[in-house]
């Protein structure tokens, strides 16, 4: 059975950095690429940016470029997410997921002094 | 970016009764590769959001059958023929044609 479960959300202030982590089990992950989804409290998805199998190649949506940055362990079959200069506008549940079939339970980050 | 609007924002149903939602998207999703990479998910209330329907029309595993998926270019409807309880929720369409990948505002399914 496919599981994605993230970790690392926190309240954290702004201009600060946070590391979030995906640790996936039944499925073989070095495989696939990943991705990182975000969700705004009463608000519709946004996709965060993408990494490639051996974590060589990434995507990122322009609004967070720069700012994030996704990598991964495959020895640990272990995604993250780097979060640096946060926002208040960063406050949101983080998903990964494994090609929009699978997701984890999502994790909460919040932004504030 | 692709602009994704769906609509209605709310619908509300009976049990038994079908439904349709739209999903208009600002550029056509038609990829080169002949593809159009249109997905539906669904997020049923406090769970992670599921996929429903992948490039348009096909139907991802164990899902059930009520649901169908249709349309092109930049038109694109789901349909649900016969509302179950276990389908209220949210359900979004997703675009993976143009990056970067944008989703739609969302429609909200409720019991009437």
């Amino acid at each position: 059975e496919v599981q994605l479960v993230e970790s690392g959300g926190s309240l954290v202030q702004p201009g600060g950095s946070l590391k979030l982590s995906c640790v996936a089990s039944g499925f073989t992950f070095s495989n696939y690429w990943m991705d990182w989804v975000r969700q705004t409290p009463g608000k519709s998805l946004e996709w965060i940016g993408e990494i490639n199998t051996d974590g060589s190649k990434t995507n990122y949506a322009p609004s967070i470029k720069d700012r994030f940055t996704i990598s991964r362990d495959n020895a640990k079959s272990t995604l993250y997410l780097q979060m640096s200069n946060v926002k208040s506008d960063d406050t949101a549940i983080y998903y990964c997921t494994l090609g929009y079939n699978y997701w984890g339970q999502g994790v909460m980050v919040t932004v504030s002094s | 970016d692709v602009v994704l609007t769906q609509t209605p924002p709310t619908l509300s149903a009976t049990i038994g009764q079908s439904v349709s939602i739209s999903c208009r998207s600002s550029q056509s999703l038609l990829d080169s590769d002949g593809d159009t990479y249109l997905n539906w998910l669904l997020q049923r209330p406090g769970q992670s959001p599921q996929l429903l329907i992948y490039s348009v029309s096909n139907l991802e595993s164990g899902v059930p059958n009520r649901f169908s998926g249709s349309g092109s270019e930049t038109d694109f409807t789901l349909k649900i023929s016969g509302v179950e309880a276990e389908d209220l929720g949210v359900y979004y369409c997703m675009q993976a044609t143009h990056a970067p990948l944008t989703f739609g505002g969302g429609t909200k399914l409720e019991l009437k």
